[in-house]
């Protein structure tokens, strides 16, 4: 069974570090996808980054990277030089993909990332 | 192009009563879904959809029902509303897998969430 666990409820970070967000997942299957996504304080789903299982390189996309450990099953989001509008809620998700079409998403319990001035 | 459209935003029930809430894409999505956000608890799977006619249970179905008759509709309905069923819930859809199964292109897209009070 698919399972994603963010062990991190909540960090305080100094403006300008970088920030890890750790991510760990479980599944049988093969073939499958990573991503994050970012919740603002005003609720919305922000998109962030998305690491396909058999892909060879880790993803980049601008600040955010994801350092994908396949033999450790973890997916941590790198955030480089934080920003204070970095301050959020970020979730980690994962989609099965090799066993079926009707494949769901799901999702961690989320780490509150909180940046310092 | 209006993307993931949930309504209503906020709703306030009694116990027992039901409502829909209701959850419209206009992206050609054949995967649609329902999560409901609770503290600490992180997002949690309600039902999904992977076409007309096609749906099947998430992580925490019970006292929620869905239907999907068309491609752009997915309403989730709580038949007999309880204190528990309290929270945020989300709509959201994506390409079916099989569609791109390794890409960005499966990534969800949110509506803007629907936020329910069971007093």
């Amino acid at each position: 069974a698919q399972k994603i666990t963010q062990t991190q409820p909540g960090m305080f970070v100094q403006e300008k570090e970088a920030v890890t967000l750790d991510c760990t997942y479980d599944t049988s299957d093969p073939s499958y996808g990573l991503f994050w996504y970012k919740q603002p304080s005003s609720g919305e789903m922000i998109f962030l980054i998305y690491q396909g299982s058999y892909d060879q390189q880790n993803a980049t996309e601008g600040r955010y990277s994801l350092n994908f450990q396949k033999a450790r099953k973890s997916a941590n989001l790198v955030i480089s030089a934080s920003q204070l509008g970095d301050s959020a809620m970020y979730f980690c998700a994962m989609r099965d993909i090799g066993y079926s079409s009707a494949s769901k998403i799901i999702f961690g319990s989320g780490t509150r990332l909180s940046i310092r001035p | 192009n209006a993307g993931v459209t949930q309504t209503p935003k906020f709703q306030v029930l009694k116990t027992g009563q039901s409502m829909t809430l209701q959850c419209a894409q206009d992206m050609n999505h054949e995967y649609m879904s329902w999560y409901r956000q609770d503290p600490g608890m992180g997002l949690r799977l309600i039902h999904y959809s992977v076409g007309a006619g096609i749906t099947d249970q998430g992580e925490v179905p019970n006292g929620y029902n869905v239907s999907r008759s068309t491609t752009e509709d997915f309403p989730l309905r709580l038949l007999s509303a309880a204190p528990s069923q309290t929270s945020v819930y989300f709509c959201a859809s994506s390409y079916a897998v099989d569609r791109a199964p390794l890409s960005g292109a499966n990534v969800l897209t949110f509506g803007a969430g629907s936020r329910l009070t069971v007093l």
